[in-house]
């Protein structure tokens, strides 16, 4: 996970409620990924950027946004969170679309 | 049809043998294809890339690709418990243009 942090690495929040996961790198990666998994469905791509400001919708987009205002920041926002949404978030980054990507140590979000 | 399709598991094997892990997928103009280790708990890493038809060897680990069948496998020899996790295949659509499809992974246990 060298180079790619995520924050919190654990949440517990009310149904309703915003919450922002934060994915920080310092690889200088053009590319960065918000995934998450669950039981039963694999990894599933929520939004992905291409660069500063340019974001594109992921499998799973409904219900949440992204924003990446510099290359090492990419948040992802849950405007108003939903029991469904519990899941373990994955970041990744990578300098091409090719595959290469590397995977932060995730984010255990609980909606109760 | 799901993109790409793996045999969920569990793959149980004996230590010291040969694991077998496939993987299937739909997409005809596919080009790169990638394995990806993921422990209990822990974030998926990359083990393994191929994107030319035949093996690709690296240590005990064998990437197999046959685009004609759209097939794609990992050989894992001289098994070891530490093996014991889950594998995600993954693939790159559209000569790179668009992000990774992954599978939801073959869990595999390596019996001491």
């Amino acid at each position: 996970d060298a180079g790619i942090t995520q924050s919190p690495r654990h949440k517990v929040t009310e149904t309703g409620t915003p919450v922002t996961l934060r994915c920080h790198q310092t690889e200088n990666h053009r590319y960065m990924y918000w995934y998450r998994q669950d039981p039963g469905h694999g990894l599933r791509l929520i939004h992905y950027s291409y660069g500063v400001k340019d974001t594109d919708k992921g499998e799973v987009s409904d219900g949440y946004s992204v924003s990446r205002s510099k290359t090492e920041d990419f948040l992802l926002t849950l405007e108003s969170a939903t029991s469904s949404q519990t899941s373990v978030y994955f970041c990744a980054i990578s300098p091409t679309l090719m595959g290469d990507e590397f995977f932060g140590p995730g984010t255990r979000l609980t909606v109760l | 049809q799901k993109e790409v399709e793996q045999n969920s598991g569990p793959l149980s094997v004996p230590e010291g043998a040969i694991a077998s892990l496939n993987c299937t997928y739909s997409d005809r103009v596919s080009q790169s294809f990638f394995w990806y280790r993921q422990y209990s708990g822990k974030s998926p890493e990359l083990i393994m890339s191929i994107y030319s038809n035949g093996d690709k060897e690296d240590g005990r680990f064998t990437a197999q690709l046959n685009k004609a069948s759209q097939y794609v496998s990992l050989l894992i020899r001289d098994s070891q418990p530490s093996d014991s996790a889950t594998y995600l295949c993954a693939v790159n659509r559209n000569s790179g243009n668009t992000p990774l499809v992954f599978g939801k992974g073959t869990r595999l246990s390596v019996i001491a």
